[in-house]
């Protein structure tokens, strides 16, 4: 079974400050994924990374895909409230037609 | 509006008693998945369908049964449920690209929280 590990677990910062959530596996993902889960809703696809080494941007989120293609992180800009959520990297696996979730990192902003 | 809609969104049954967790979606996709969240766990498959009467067991089936007779509806079974199956549990769809490789962007319901007591 591939396993996604994600860290930290919890974040909790002030509005303004920067972060980086990192998504770890020894697995190797032919694309990842980052969700974003606000309660009492489902996770909404923010990006999906393909390519090793692919960077993309989504206005303050920045998304890097590891070289070897068995990592990611995410780091967002001057943090706002409105970035308070849970946010979830999903790898497809290499011939798997299914996504696997990583562990999750809470993340709550302060104004 | 493309959405999924699952039901019901909370649910208190007690150990034993059947239950079905509907789901449905309006987006014509030929996938569907089932996952539950815990606390530290993250998301875990249970099932998942990639067309009509084609179904397989994700990586924590035991307790749970599917049935994807139509392609909008993808209903999870607890035949008996047990308090290990309290959790939130989601339905979510993929459509696959002209090529027919899955295209990988899940759309989720808004979850079914249930308790087994």
């Amino acid at each position: 079974t591939q396993l996604l590990e994600q860290s930290p677990q919890f974040l909790s910062i002030q509005e303004g400050e920067n972060l980086t959530v990192y998504c770890n596996s020894s697995s190797v993902f032919s694309s990842l994924q980052w969700y974003r889960q606000e309660p009492g809703e489902g996770p909404v696809l923010l990006v999906t990374v393909v390519t090793g080494g692919e960077v993309k941007k989504l206005k303050r989120l920045t998304f890097q895909f590891g070289d070897a293609r068995k990592d990611s992180s995410l780091h967002i800009t001057a943090a706002q409230p409105g970035d308070t959520g849970l946010y979830l990297c999903a790898g497809v696996g290499t011939g798997f037609q299914k996504l696997v979730f990583g562990t999750g990192t809470r993340l709550l902003v302060s104004p | 509006e493309a959405q999924v809609t699952q039901n019901p969104r909370y649910l208190i049954t007690v150990t034993g008693k059947k239950l079905t967790v509907t789901c449905s979606q309006n987006m014509n996709h030929e996938y569907m998945s089932w996952y539950r969240q815990d606390p530290g766990l993250g998301l875990r498959q249970i099932y998942y369908s990639m067309n009509v009467e084609v179904t397989d067991k994700g990586d924590v089936p035991e307790g749970y049964k599917v049935s994807r007779k139509e392609k909008r509806n993808f209903p999870l079974i607890l035949e008996s449920p047990s308090p290990n199956q309290t959790s939130l549990y989601f339905c979510a769809s993929s459509s696959r690209r002209p090529s027919g490789i899955f295209s990988g962007e899940l759309f989720f319901g808004e979850g079914s929280r249930l308790t087994v007591l």
